[in-house]
């Protein structure tokens, strides 16, 4: 079946270090793409999208590319900061099963 | 644009009682909507989808007679827990596609979650 996997968190770091989040998805077509970002309290806000290989999606510094070959949208940013600190989940749609799954969802902590 | 409340944001109740939450999508139409739960520190799981005039389609291993939900407008969808118990607390969040909107059509737009909390 369809399943999206995400590297585990907390991931901390300082304030301006490179972020990358790893997602690997698993899906039998071809999927449309997204990370989600959960502030605390708080329902999630679409980040960024992609719906076809070599896409890649961008938003408020983050990036993530679509990559087909290793069924991969990895989520990077080149400098964090404090404010980026929620949880992220990355997340795919077919409009076969009609279902947007999840992955687990990393927790980032960024320190000042 | 697309816009998805919830209402309320946060409630108590005692064991035994039912609660309803509402889903509405501000400024868009909604034919279907979706609940999912989510657990402290988890992710979302999906409870249902609820289509606007036709019953919802509920997960395999959801109650649909605990979790009632409703989708009697092209803009409201109602959750209802019958008989909450103390098992029943947590994050209930909603989201709604805009289906007429084709630069967003495969997007889900996500309300900013419901506390439920039975004591």
């Amino acid at each position: 079946g369809n399943s999206v996997t995400q590297m585990e968190g907390p991931v901390t770091l300082s304030e301006e270090a490179f972020l990358t989040i790893n997602c690997t998805y698993t899906a039998t077509g071809y999927p449309s793409l997204f990370w989600y970002v959960q502030y605390p309290g708080e329902g999630l806000q679409l980040l960024l999208k992609a719906t076809k290989a070599d896409d890649k999606g961008s938003n408020k510094g983050f990036e993530a590319t679509y990559r087909k070959e290793t069924t991969s949208f990895h989520l990077e940013k080149g400098s964090v900061q404090v404010s980026d600190s929620a949880v992220y989940f990355c997340a795919l749609w077919m409009d076969s099963s009609y279902k947007l799954i999840f992955g687990s969802g990393t927790r980032l902590l960024v320190r000042p | 644009g697309a816009v998805v409340s919830q209402h309320p944001s946060w409630v108590i109740c005692k064991s035994g009682t039912s609660v309803k939450i509402e889903c509405r999508s501000l400024d868009f139409q909604a034919t279907t909507m979706f609940w999912y739960r989510q657990f402290p520190k988890q992710s979302l799981m999906l409870m249902a989808t609820s289509n606007e005039g036709s019953k919802a389609t509920y997960e395999q291993g959801v109650e649909k007679d605990k979790f009632l939900i409703n989708h009697a407008s092209l803009t409201l969808s109602t959750l209802t827990v019958t008989s909450a118990h103390p098992e029943d607390s947590s994050f209930y969040i909603c989201s709604a596609r805009d289906v007429q909107d084709r630069a967003s059509y495969n997007e889900q737009f996500f309300g900013p979650g419901t506390r439920l909390t039975v004591l």
